[in-house]
């Protein structure tokens, strides 16, 4: 069993709609990471989390310490969103330990 | 704003020679990371550094080395290259620099093929 599983593994969505990506760990952390993977391969960093809710532009991000469980929702999705989400979480060394990835594909 | 760079972009050798990735953080950032990731698999925790020390180790071969030089940029040295080192591999940098303190911003990567 992974440290870091992400649901759902592969996502398509029509323009405009509301996305959800889930995000459980096994392991304690001191932080959680959400990235995002373009097809060309960089990894750009969304947003680290240690506790409740984060927001950038049409991204929020949201953690449950306690239930070890983090979201990523997209509002009103475009197609330049899709890519590769990857959750990815923190112990106490530094080194991230990564999920398996989502990929979403949204259409016009 | 500076990124974190990596050279080469791009690098293809043949099995057994050796190559080498360089990474250089963003300024003021004293800590790097590499990772490496398949071809679809996630990226798995190689080694870092913090003020030229090796402060993690996680599943780097024994064929690979790394350091951190004074001015914080890090090398990673791979050698007697095999086919199953064809990866992407990224660094990330940390600090107290520009951006959020100690969250990990990553370069571009490395893409290496081995033939």
């Amino acid at each position: 069993k992974n440290e870091v599983e992400q649901s759902p593994q592969n996502l398509t969505a029509q323009e405009g709609e509301f996305i959800t990506i889930n995000c459980s760990y096994s392991v304690g952390i001191s932080a959680l990471h959400w990235l995002q993977q373009h097809p060309g391969g960089g990894i750009v960093s969304l947003f680290m989390l240690s506790s409740g809710k984060k927001k950038h532009g049409r991204l929020i991000a949201t953690i449950n310490i306690q239930e070890k469980h983090s979201s990523l929702h997209i509002t009103a999705s475009h197609p330049r969103d899709s890519a590769v989400y990857i959750c990815a979480v923190r112990q106490n060394t530094d080194k991230l330990i990564f999920g398996t990835g989502t990929r979403l594909q949204v259409f016009p | 704003a500076a990124g974190v760079i990596q050279s080469p972009r791009h690098l293809i050798k043949e099995k057994r020679e050796t190559a080498t990735l360089k990474c250089y953080p963003i300024p003021r950032h004293d800590t790097v990371y590499w990772y490496q990731q398949g071809p679809g698999q996630d990226p798995q925790f190689l080694i870092s550094f913090y003020e030229k020390m090796q402060s993690d180790k996680g599943s780097i071969p024994d064929r690979f080395s790394a350091q951190q030089f004074s001015d914080y940029h890090s090398e990673l040295n791979m050698s007697s290259l095999e086919l199953g080192d064809s990866a992407l591999y990224f660094c990330a940098s940390s600090g107290l620099g520009q951006g959020i303190p100690y969250e990990q911003y990553f370069g571009p990567g490395t893409r290496l093929t081995v033939t």
